[in-house]
């Protein structure tokens, strides 16, 4: 069946590095890929997505393209903040009608 | 702001009583959904519905009921309330007829069952 599997957490880093965090997929057809964002005590946020191979999503400085020859769509962004310190979940859907996450995977940026 | 609020955000029960948990929407979504999210295990699926009346169940089911009888109202049921159902509710609605069939979420609901 579809599933989604992401890098496990924590993920530390200082404030202005470099950020990849990765995803891949297992889904037949051409799914439609995501990432959300979850800051605490708050819902899942839309990051950004993409529809087809190829695209890349951008959002606030992160970005991730959906590789369909690699089933991935690893997330990344050149300079962190301190802001971005959140729980990122890498999510997949084909119908529309159901989603898949990954687990999550928390983020601590540090001054 | 995709119109999702959930009541209550915070609930305590016991053991064995009845908890329901309501989600309303503000833009008449065709999918609600609710999941729950554990450490660990990230979110899980437990009902959806994709129209007023009509459901079904996701991975974690058991123990849960759903109920749509209003397009803007989906309502999560715990019969009987146990400590394994202590997590935080999330409902979640998706854009029919969108491309890519985002989903948007509520801010939440914690449930901790004594």
């Amino acid at each position: 069946g579809d599933s989604v599997t992401q890098m496990e957490g924590p993920v530390t880093l200082s404030e202005e590095a470099f950020l990849t965090i990765n995803c891949t997929y297992t889904a037949t057809g051409y799914p439609s890929l995501f990432w959300y964002v979850q800051y605490p005590g708050e819902g899942l946020q839309l990051l950004l997505k993409a529809t087809k191979a190829d695209d890349k999503g951008s959002n606030k400085g992160f970005e991730a393209t959906y590789r369909k020859e690699t089933t991935s769509f690893h997330l990344e962004k050149g300079s962190v903040q301190v802001s971005d310190s959140a729980v990122y979940f890498c999510a997949l859907s084909r119908t529309g009608n159901q989603f898949y996450f990954g687990t999550g995977t928390s983020l601590t940026v540090i001054p | 702001d995709a119109g999702i609020t959930q009541s209550p955000r915070h609930k305590v029960t016991e053991t064995g009583t009845p908890v329901t948990l309501r989600c309303h929407q503000t833009e008449n979504h065709r999918y609600m959904y609710w999941y729950r999210q554990d450490p660990g295990h990230g979110l899980r699926l437990i009902h959806y519905s994709y129209g007023v009346k009509d459901t079904d169940k996701g991975e974690v089911s058991d123990g849960y009921s759903v109920s749509r009888s209003k397009t803007e109202d989906f309502l999560l049921t715990l019969e009987s309330a146990t400590s394994s159902q202590t997590s935080v509710y999330f409902c979640a609605i998706s854009r029919s007829g969108s491309e890519s069939y985002e989903q948007y979420f509520g801010p939440g609901t914690r449930l901790t069952v004594t």
